[in-house]
């Protein structure tokens, strides 16, 4: 069964950086793109962008170009989001979901971003 | 970016009871448009895609209607596992945008 599998719970100090991944099962990895999305008590769910698992293209919404950045190991089946010069408007639970009209989600990570 | 207004953001109700979310657009989204249902360990399901169609293994007392601006979700008869958040989603234009979410809680 299709699953996305993220990585553990993150603590980080404001200025730094975290990288977060997304591990795939139960499909070729390559057939469907990666999309992250955000969520806080504040703003809801928000869009971050995606990621081609194929060729490594990239979009990003624009509140997020600068803050985000994805990648992918094909080897390993896996996305990857970093979130670099963390503020605590960063602290959220960030999403991986397949972009293929988002159906499978992954458990969600929480980044707290706290000196 | 199209905004998504959802609507009541708690919703108390019984077990048994029919209930409807709604969803609206701040333009046409072309019947792009999704339901999740969130639990509180955050889980997130998806229940309905494309406005109507109901996600394999979903029960069948959830189905989504609407056209245009306006969508909704509606839940026949509700369990005791249905008590949840729920989300839509508009993938109609770049970027994805969400609605701001109902709580349905147990009257």
């Amino acid at each position: 069964q299709v699953q996305l599998q993220q990585s553990g719970a993150e603590l980080a100090k404001p200025g730094s950086s975290v990288k977060i991944s997304c591990k795939a099962s139960g499909y070729t990895f390559t057939s469907y793109d990666i999309s992250w999305i955000k969520q806080t008590t504040g703003q809801g769910l928000e869009y971050i962008g995606y990621i081609n698992t194929g060729s490594g293209g990239t979009y990003y919404n624009e509140k997020f170009k600068g803050k985000a950045t994805l990648t992918v190991d094909k080897s390993s089946s896996t996305a990857f989001m970093q979130l670099s010069s963390l503020t605590p408007e960063d602290t959220a639970v960030y999403y991986c979901a397949r972009r293929s009209l988002f159906d499978y989600w992954g458990q969600g990570v929480m980044v707290t971003v706290s000196s | 970016d199209i905004q998504l207004t959802q609507s009541p953001s708690t919703l108390p109700a019984s077990l048994g009871e029919r209930v409807t979310i709604s969803c609206r657009a701040s333009q046409s989204i072309s019947n792009s448009l999704n339901w999740y249902q969130q639990k509180p360990d955050g889980t997130v399901k998806r229940l309905i895609y494309s406005t109507s169609t109901l996600e394999s293994g979903v029960p069948s007392r959830f189905s989504g209607s609407g056209s245009g601006t306006d969508y909704s979700l509606s839940i026949s008869s509700l369990e005791s596992e249905d008590f949840a958040m729920y989300y839509c989603l508009q993938y109609a234009t770049y970027p994805q945008t969400f609605g701001g979410g109902t709580k349905l809680e147990l009257k």
